[in-house]
């Protein structure tokens, strides 16, 4: 079991570009949560999604931030025209069940330029 | 003020000491903590979970929760360097059904000396 994927792990970016962050679950999971981690500050929640379901959006910003959890693939984090404020670790973490047994990725580090 | 502080270190300690690591926090509503390890370029998994007031042994890890002075606290005994990460608290409010909507410490990174 290779655990919750994430890629890219690093990923740089200038300032108004878009960053496409990608998160595969453990096999068997459906439940797919994103964070994003200051320096300094905790995690802070941005969006749990189900397959082809957002169930919970209300942590991500409202301009810019779109996630997406497609029948097949991936779950997808967009961020559009980047701001310098956006650069931070992003994890991804997975569960079998809502709410239960969060396994967290090794996280994508933003930079943007 | 942060719904939970957490001192971010780091705490340096010799290998075998006991450890403690402390949150305090302001919502009196919270009843669930949790606490998670986290090794650098990792993502945080999770150590021990607790509910409402008391203490849980796990192995070399104990998790305490004061409720009525809003404090938790993790202490691991017989350090090892192994132990060497940054550790976070979290907390929440509700029930497992929106568990995911934790409010997080920033963390103490924790270095334990051979």
């Amino acid at each position: 079991n290779a655990g919750v994927m994430q890629n890219p792990r690093h990923l740089v970016r200038r300032r108004g570009q878009e960053a496409r962050l990608r998160c595969s679950p453990m096999k068997g999971h459906s439940h797919v949560y994103w964070y994003r981690q200051l320096p300094e500050e905790g995690l802070k929640f941005m969006v749990y999604l189900q397959k082809e379901n957002i169930i919970d959006e209300s942590g991500m910003p409202k301009e810019r931030f779109s996630a997406e959890f497609p029948k097949e693939g991936p779950s997808i984090l967009r961020i559009q025209q980047v701001v310098r404020g956006d650069s931070a670790a992003y994890f991804c973490a997975s569960s079998p069940e809502a709410n239960y047994g969060y396994t967290f990725g090794s996280g994508t580090r933003l930079t943007v330029v | 003020q942060k719904e939970v502080e957490q001192d971010p270190g780091p705490l340096s300690v010799p290998e075998g000491a006991i450890v403690s690591l402390n949150c305090t926090y302001s919502n009196s509503a919270f009843q669930y903590f949790m606490w998670y390890r986290q090794y650098s370029r990792k993502g945080p998994e999770l150590l021990m979970y607790t509910y409402s007031s008391g203490n849980k042994e796990d192995g070399r890890f104990t998790a305490q929760v004061d409720k009525s002075s809003k404090y938790i606290s993790l202490f691991i005994r017989d350090s090892q360097p192994s132990d060497s990460a940054t550790y976070l608290c979290a907390m929440s409010t509700k029930g497992t059904d929106s568990n995911y909507q934790l409010i997080w410490g920033a963390g103490t990174k924790l270095i334990i000396k051979p």
